[in-house]
């Protein structure tokens, strides 16, 4: 399988622990998206890389949240003393970078979160 | 802030009923796209429309990109079960998408 894969894809954890989540992109893609989706509603933007840079961070992602990709291949997402807001799908996605072109980002299945 | 709204939120129909979901913005997009998502599982492209009043097939949905690139459509022609999901519009904001809240269709047989 060459898509995008999540790991893991349900993690249920308490209230104040931190939580790892790892995406490893289609191989090549060099743009990396993370987004965080509730229930009944459509994706929401957190942050992209381009290789190992982190290019654009939405003011959805608290102090709590960091994001790295350090050899620009997979990414990390960590929520820190998490809360139960924090409770959702996270959804990674990669696309390749064309200059002009449409930059197709194609996702992976996602992982749960669950913050009791 | 660029936003997506998208309408109906929600449609039950009957197989071989035909709809339309619309996906509306007071912003220009330079692309717009269309995914279907299932229970438990990541978005899966359908469309990508680029120009303004550009049309595209795929079998029984047409997409339709408004002129002035603000809007978008999807109609269904004699939906089946199978097409049962979440449908969502997603625009393009610098190198990130913005997306619709979806619309959540069921088709019973």
């Amino acid at each position: 399988d060459t898509g995008v894969s999540q790991d893991p894809r349900h993690k249920i954890t308490k209230r104040g622990q931190n939580v790892t989540f790892r995406c490893d992109p289609i191989s090549e893609h060099n743009r990396l998206y993370w987004y965080r989706q509730t229930l009944g509603q459509g994706p929401e933007f957190l942050t992209y890389f381009q290789n190992e840079a982190q290019l654009e961070k939405s003011r959805l992602l608290s102090d709590r949240f960091s994001a790295e990709r350090p050899k620009g291949s997979f990414s990390t997402l960590e929520i820190q003393r998490t809360e139960q807001g924090d409770s959702a799908m996270y959804l990674c996605a990669s696309s390749p970078s064309r200059q002009g072109g449409t930059d197709t980002q194609y996702f992976g299945p996602g992982t749960r979160l669950t913050v009791l | 802030t660029q936003l997506l709204e998208q309408s109906p939120q929600f449609l039950s129909i009957q197989e071989g009923e035909n709809l339309t979901v619309y996906c509306n913005s007071s912003s220009v997009f330079s692309s717009l796209q269309w995914y279907r998502q299932e229970p438990g599982e990541g978005p899966v492209l359908l469309v990508t429309v680029v120009t303004g009043g550009e049309v595209k097939k795929l079998k029984r949905l047409t997409f339709q990109f408004g002129d002035a690139r603000k809007d978008s459509s999807l109609h269904i022609t004699a939906a089946q079960p199978g097409d049962t999901g979440l449908y969502l519009c997603a625009g393009r904001s610098g190198g990130k998408l913005i997306f619709g809240q979806g619309t959540e269709l069921s088709v019973k047989p």
